[in-house]
């Protein structure tokens, strides 16, 4: 079974409606990171948390929330969707073992239409 | 100007050949470096870090320029399965936050 899953794989959606994507892992790590990946940028970080009490923005927090439910869990929250948030979302964990590598999960591919 | 700098490609390269490509970094005070790939449709994976004095692993050799603010991938005798997008990663602090060029793309051809 993969470390990092994510659900769902795929959503279409419309403007306007409220939206969840969902991530967990079994790898044990503290930290948690949401990404979102364009096509000709790079990843670009939208929330991490470092354990289930500490949450931080990251570069492109505007229009997202997130939830730590538990260690394993970190959930991304579209309020109120825009197509401009049409991307591919990844989810990421890693330890504090003093490496920086980052386990990512298969990504969730979002349409807002 | 971006952060982290990557030549986009598509780098055409036939199978055996040796293709290398670079990344520019802006931030004089990065700290660490690592080369992820990534396949079409699928999620990055760390390839290998980046240490100053350079280091290879196998087919790879990944070197560090930090006079000039650049990394560096070389592969040797390049495989069919070696085609993907390949992602320079910096990290600027001795926190969390790594920076991601949007990556170049290789298809190795037989």
């Amino acid at each position: 079974d993969a470390d990092v899953t994510q659900t769902p794989r795929n959503r279409i959606t419309k403007t306007g409606k409220r939206i969840m994507l969902e991530c967990s892992q079994t790898k044990g790590h503290d930290r948690m990171y949401w990404y979102r990946q364009d096509p000709g940028l790079g990843l670009r970080l939208i929330y991490y948390s470092f354990d289930v009490k500490d949450i931080n923005k990251g570069e492109i927090s505007d229009g997202y929330s997130v939830s730590r439910q538990a260690q394993a869990k970190f959930s991304l929250s579209l309020e109120s969707a825009i197509p401009n948030q049409t991307a591919l979302y990844f989810c990421a964990t890693s330890d504090f073992s003093g490496s920086y590598e980052q386990y990512f999960g298969p990504g969730t591919r979002l349409t807002v239409t | 100007r971006k952060e982290v700098e990557q030549d986009p490609g598509p780098f055409n390269v036939p199978e055996g050949a040796t293709v290398a490509f670079n990344c520019t970094y802006s931030n004089s005070a990065s700290q660490s470096f690592f080369w992820y790939r990534q396949d079409c449709r699928k999620e990055p994976k760390l390839l290998m870090s980046v240490y100053s004095s350079g280091n290879e692993d196998g087919r790879f050799t990944a070197q560090l320029n930090r006079a000039s603010q650049y990394i560096s991938l070389l592969i040797r005798d390049s495989k069919l399965s070696d085609s993907a997008t390949y992602l320079c990663v910096v990290n600027m602090d001795s926190n969390y936050q790594l920076i991601w060029g949007a990556g170049t793309k290789l298809i190795i051809k037989p």
